[in-house]
């Protein structure tokens, strides 16, 4: 069946360091990936997606390319903000399925 | 505009009790769903409604029923509460299959 797989975190970085969070996936057909993100106490907030091959999602300074040749996902981001600290989700949907399959999140803490 | 909006936010319940979480959006959006999320893994989609009057089970539904008599609310029902069922809840809606899911800020309940 279809699935995701992110790196374990947490990931630890001080302000102003580059992110990059690894995310790979398994789904026949051509899935849509996202990533999602999740603030303490909040629920899951979008931060990007792509729908097709090659598509670069980008949003917040975040970016994200679909490379389906390592059906991978990988979020990165310049140079990260203490208010970034939070935990990043990734995401496949396939066309037709009412449902979105998470990876296992990765915790992301930034400290100035 | 509210958003999706979800209560309680915190309950903790006996085993073999009952009850109702309770969730609205007031987008207009015609599908919902409801997920729950278990420490250190991702999200898992238990019921979703394709509008109001229709819904369908997701990959964990063991435990859980739902009803939607409006586009509003989706309520979902635990009726025989079990230790294995603590977990936050959180529920989403939107637009179309395939299009942005919006969360609200989840239920963390606990079976004792």
């Amino acid at each position: 069946g279809d699935s995701v797989t992110q790196m374990e975190g947490p990931v630890t970085l001080s302000e102003e360091a580059f992110l990059t969070i690894n995310c790979t996936y398994t789904a026949t057909g051509y899935p849509s990936l996202f990533w999602y993100v999740q603030y303490p106490g909040e629920g899951l907030q979008l931060l990007l997606k792509a729908t097709k091959a090659d598509d670069k999602g980008s949003n917040k300074g975040f970016e994200a390319t679909y490379r389906k040749e390592t059906t991978s996902f990988h979020l990165e981001k310049g140079s990260v903000q203490v208010s970034d600290s939070a935990v990043y989700f990734c995401a496949l949907s396939r066309t037709g399925f009412q449902k979105l399959v998470f990876g296992t999140g990765t915790r992301l803490l930034v400290s100035p | 505009n509210a958003g999706v909006t979800q209560t309680p936010k915190f309950r903790i319940l006996k085993i073999g009790q009952s009850m109702t979480l309770q969730c609205a959006q007031d987008m207009n959006h015609n599908y919902m769903y409801w997920y729950r999320q278990d420490p250190g893994m991702g999200l898992k989609l238990i019921y979703y409604s394709v509008g109001a009057g229709i819904t369908d089970k997701g990959e964990v539904p063991n435990g859980y029923n739902v009803s939607r008599s409006t586009t509003e609310d989706f309520p979902l029902r635990l009726e025989l509460a079990a230790p294995s069922q603590t977990s936050v809840y959180f529920c989403a809606s939107s637009y179309g299959q395939n299009n942005e899911q919006f969360f609200g800020p989840g239920t963390r309940l606990t079976v004792l």
